[in-house]
């Protein structure tokens, strides 16, 4: 069965720094990919998509690379607020039961 | 903005009641999952349904039944509860072609 793998962490970083994580997947049918957010008691939100050309959003940068089957997210200056826990998800080619993968997520704590 | 709705936040249920979380999308999406999620196990997928009267099984089905009578629709049946089945429960929809899946907001159960 496919996985996806991610650190749990928790990553205890300080408020200002930059911080990265990735996440590994096991399927090469892989299709899309993409980051949430979930904080503590809420549903996860999506944060970005990733693409192989990799893509920027503010402070967050994501990338693919397929060659070595890992998605990343860089998180640069470090806000308080970035505090939560990052789930990556990974989809297969075709759906399915199985379209739709999540990591177990990555627990980010930031610190003052 | 796409809205998935569980129809419960906080949900207390006693040990052999049969239990119904219901949840409703307004995006016309063909996908609808139901998972749970436990603190160190991650989302993990209990049924996904790919059009009405369709279901899959996912990872953990045992306990569990669905029904997606409608597209918009996709109900979780806890036949008989048990203490085991306290968590917090997600419904999420997505369009088929691996795009991203929105979340409702949760459900979290308790079983007595």
């Amino acid at each position: 069965r496919k996985e996806v793998e991610q650190d749990p962490g928790p990553f205890n970083v300080p408020e200002g720094a930059t911080v990265a994580f990735n996440c590994t997947y096991s399927n090469s049918a892989s299709q899309s990919f993409f980051w949430y957010r979930q904080d503590c008691r809420k549903e996860p939100k999506l944060l970005m998509s990733v693409y192989s050309s990799g893509n920027e959003d503010g402070r967050f940068t994501a990338q693919l690379n397929r060659a070595s089957q890992y998605i990343s997210l860089l998180i640069r200056d470090s806000k308080l607020s970035d505090s939560a826990t990052y789930l990556c998800v990974v989809i297969l080619k075709g759906g399915g039961a199985d379209g739709l993968t999540f990591g177990k997520g990555t627990h980010l704590i930031i610190q003052p | 903005d796409v809205k998935v709705t569980q129809s419960s936040r906080y949900l207390v249920k006693r040990t052999g009641e049969k239990v119904f979380l219901e949840c409703v999308q307004d995006m016309d999406h063909e996908n609808m999952f139901w998972y749970r999620q436990d603190p160190g196990l991650g989302l993990r997928l209990i049924y996904f349904s790919y059009d009405v009267k369709m279901k899959e099984k996912g990872d953990i089905p045992e306990g569990y039944s669905v029904s997606r009578e409608k597209k918009e629709r996709f109900s979780l049946i806890l036949e008989s509860a048990s203490t085991n089945q306290t968590s917090m429960y997600l419904c999420a929809s997505s369009l088929s072609g691996g795009v991203r899946a929105f979340f409702g907001q949760g459900t979290r159960l308790t079983v007595v």
